[in-house]
């Protein structure tokens, strides 16, 4: 156990349709990650937060937005979802979001889009 | 910009025998590497980082790797294989700013043969 939780676990729905993915970090983290992994992208950094800002971003799209409240938890929102989107999407944690930060990755969400 | 190649998206060893598992890193700037492992359905838990004191890195499980910068490659070893052993391994890099991603490569399925 990594101390990382993700909810839900699984989540299915339409295409068109909004989700939102919820994480938490270890006690004492400051920075949130989230990725995507797919078969076909494999494991793809989407965005990153620390103590509240946007630090780092990578291959997100458009239609989907993250933030991280003060409490430290951090949501993915995903909307127009499209069959492609199906993927499984990991939250990771690290104490202060350095380069050489130990990440802890949660289980995971896994997003089925019908 | 940093990139990363797994090659063998799948290995097979027999328990008891060598376990190597290749990775060459692309960086303009000296990297980080990293080794993580998946089990199924979890998600990501860190193997060993290299982070650029001793060039030879040891990790859980009993698995090391070694930095050679003439070669730009990590490779992941452990000299005895474990049927625990089978799982997905991956192996990313970081480096330059402190924005930087972490980049992860493709992955690496390990398979163990009684």
């Amino acid at each position: 156990d990594s101390g990382v939780t993700q909810t839900p676990k699984h989540l299915i729905t339409a295409t068109g349709q909004r989700v939102t993915l919820r994480c938490s970090p270890r006690s004492g983290d400051l920075s949130v990650y989230w990725y995507q992994q797919s078969l076909d992208q494999g494991l793809q950094f989407l965005i990153q937060y620390y103590n509240g800002e946007e630090r780092a971003k990578g291959n997100i799209l458009e239609r989907f937005s993250a933030q991280q409240f003060p409490d430290l938890h951090s949501e993915l929102n995903l909307s127009s979802l499209e069959l492609g989107d199906s993927a499984l999407y990991f939250c990771a944690s690290s104490v202060v979001g350095a380069r050489t930060d130990t990440q802890y990755f949660g289980p995971g969400t896994r997003l089925t889009v019908l | 910009a940093q990139s990363v190649t797994q090659l063998g998206s799948h290995v097979s060893v027999s328990e008891g025998a060598l376990v190597l598992l290749r990775c060459n890193y692309s960086s303009s700037v000296p990297p980080y590497l990293f080794w993580y492992v998946q089990y199924p359905n979890q998600g990501l838990q860190l193997l060993l980082k290299y982070t650029s004191a001793a060039t030879l890195v040891k990790g859980i499980n009993g698995f090391e790797a070694e930095f050679k910068k003439s070669e730009t490659s990590f490779h992941l070893t452990k000299p005895s294989a474990h049927m625990s052993d089978a799982a997905e391994y991956f192996c990313a890099v970081s480096g330059g700013s402190r924005d930087d991603k972490i980049i992860f490569g493709k992955g690496t399925r390990l398979h163990i043969l009684p």
